[in-house]
């Protein structure tokens, strides 16, 4: 089957810096996405790794390595806005897109 | 430029009623994509589409059918309601890629589903 395993929950302090993993294991990889989503609303897109290495957006970085099937979303000089959840996606062969189950960032004062 | 519009935003049916959410889509996009989302379980998806006219299951499709006849639109049908199928609904859609060009997917606002 297919799986994006996600922390459920992270907290951390504002101003600081904070990692989000995601493992998957898909049937075909297209590329690795990462989405977020604030209470009430709709996911919205952040980064897109496609090969190995660190993607670089403002506050925001992910990176993804294939052979260990594995990335993360970094976020820098965190804000009380950043608190949302963020889920990572995998693209498979038959063109789903899949997605983990979320992590939920609280960041605090 | 609306993007993705779903409707309803809210709506509240008795188990064993119909009903069919809307979802369009102005931005030319090949691929669009039913999602459920419950707490804690991120956002499963139910059907998508890679095309007018096709239509395929995703991970949690029972219970419901969905029909893509122009492109701009995909449908998602509920034919006999049940509680279980309380959720919010999200529609998706994307350009189609070949490889590993990145397909940003543009969310829709949701559908606030409650069956009773």
């Amino acid at each position: 089957g297919q799986s994006l395993e996600q922390p459920s929950e992270v907290t951390a302090v504002e101003g600081a810096i904070v990692q989000i993993n995601c493992t998957y294991q898909t049937s075909g990889f297209y590329g690795l996405s990462w989405y977020q989503q604030h209470d009430g609303g709709a996911p919205t897109f952040l980064s897109y790794n496609a090969l190995d290495g660190l993607e670089e957006t403002g506050r925001f970085s992910s990176f993804l390595s294939r052979s260990d099937s594995y990335g993360y979303l970094l976020l820098q000089e965190l804000q009380m806005k950043d608190s949302a959840s963020y889920f990572c996606a995998v693209r498979d062969s038959s063109y789903k897109l899949i997605f983990g189950s979320g992590t939920r960032l609280l960041v605090r004062p | 430029n609306a993007g993705v519009t779903q409707t309803p935003k809210f709506r509240v049916l008795k188990t064993g009623q119909s009903m069919t959410l809307l979802c369009a889509q102005d931005m030319n996009h090949e691929y669009m994509y039913w999602y459920r989302q419950d707490p804690g379980m991120g956002l499963r998806l139910i059907h998508y589409s890679v095309g007018e006219g096709t239509t395929a299951k995703g991970e949690v499709p029972d219970g419901y059918n969905v029909s893509r006849l122009k492109k701009q639109n995909f449908l998602l049908g509920l034919e006999s309601a049940a509680p279980s199928q309380t959720s919010v609904y999200f529609c998706a859609s994307t350009y189609p890629t070949t490889g590993d060009l990145n397909t940003e997917a543009f969310f829709g606002q949701g559908t606030r589903l409650t069956v009773v």
